[in-house]
């Protein structure tokens, strides 16, 4: 066990759909990453949360968007999904001395 | 832009033998080199991690050699077992791996062991 817990493990959803990924951070990480992984572009940084603000944004589609709440879990949010979105996201948190730890990802799949 | 190129995508070696993986990388400001091991199932895991200012760092059978003026690193599993069958990936940081900067991923080498 990581430390970092990604929710759901498996997701199956229709085009069109909206789903959360939840992920909550190892105890004291303030910094919540979310990465895509997928077999043509390998794991691509979506977006970085640093104690519930908003720090660094990647390669992530204006459809989906994030959060970080006041206990440091962070949500992903994807919208109007497309077959293409199926793909597995993985959230990391970083604390000083640790570096990045990754969760067990969630496994998206759009049909 | 793919800022971290990783060679090759697969390799087969024999146990006991030695695993070698290439990484190349662009951006000079990048300035923490981690190597990651994924298991089926599983996010990555770090492994081992290097700054510019060594040329290599060993940890029991994983060495990272460094290579700045060719902007390149390498991973070298020695001695290398079934168990260390896995799908390794590269990547890169600035600010020296800090809470603030992004990882960038090579593409992945996945690793098959055999027995």
């Amino acid at each position: 066990d990581s430390g970092v817990t990604q929710t759901p493990k498996h997701l199956i959803t229709a085009t069109g759909q909206r789903v959360t990924l939840r992920c909550s951070p190892r105890s004291g990480d303030l910094s919540v990453y979310w990465y895509q992984q997928s077999l043509d572009q390998g794991l691509q940084f979506l977006i970085q949360y640093y104690n519930g603000e908003e720090r660094a944004k990647g390669n992530i589609l204006e459809r989906f968007s994030a959060q970080q709440f006041p206990d440091l879990h962070s949500e992903l949010n994807l919208s109007s999904l497309e077959l293409g979105d199926s793909a597995l996201y993985f959230c990391a948190s970083y604390g000083t001395g640790n570096g990045y730890t990754f969760g067990s990802g969630t496994r998206l799949t759009v049909v | 832009q793919q800022q971290v190129k990783q060679s090759p995508q697969s390799l087969i070696v024999q146990k006991g033998g030695i695993s070698i993986i290439n990484c190349a990388y662009e951006n000079t400001a990048f300035d923490y080199f981690p190597w990651y091991q994924q298991f089926p199932g599983k996010g990555p895991a770090l492994l081992i991690a290097i700054r510019p200012d060594v040329s290599e760092k060993k940890e029991g059978r994983f060495t990272i050699s460094f290579n700045k003026s060719a902007k390149q690193f390498s991973l070298h599993i020695m001695d290398s077992q079934p168990g260390d069958s896995a799908t390794y990936f590269c990547a890169a940081s600035k600010g020296g791996g800090g809470s603030n900067y992004k990882l960038t991923f090579g593409k992945g080498t996945l690793l098959t062991v055999n027995p």
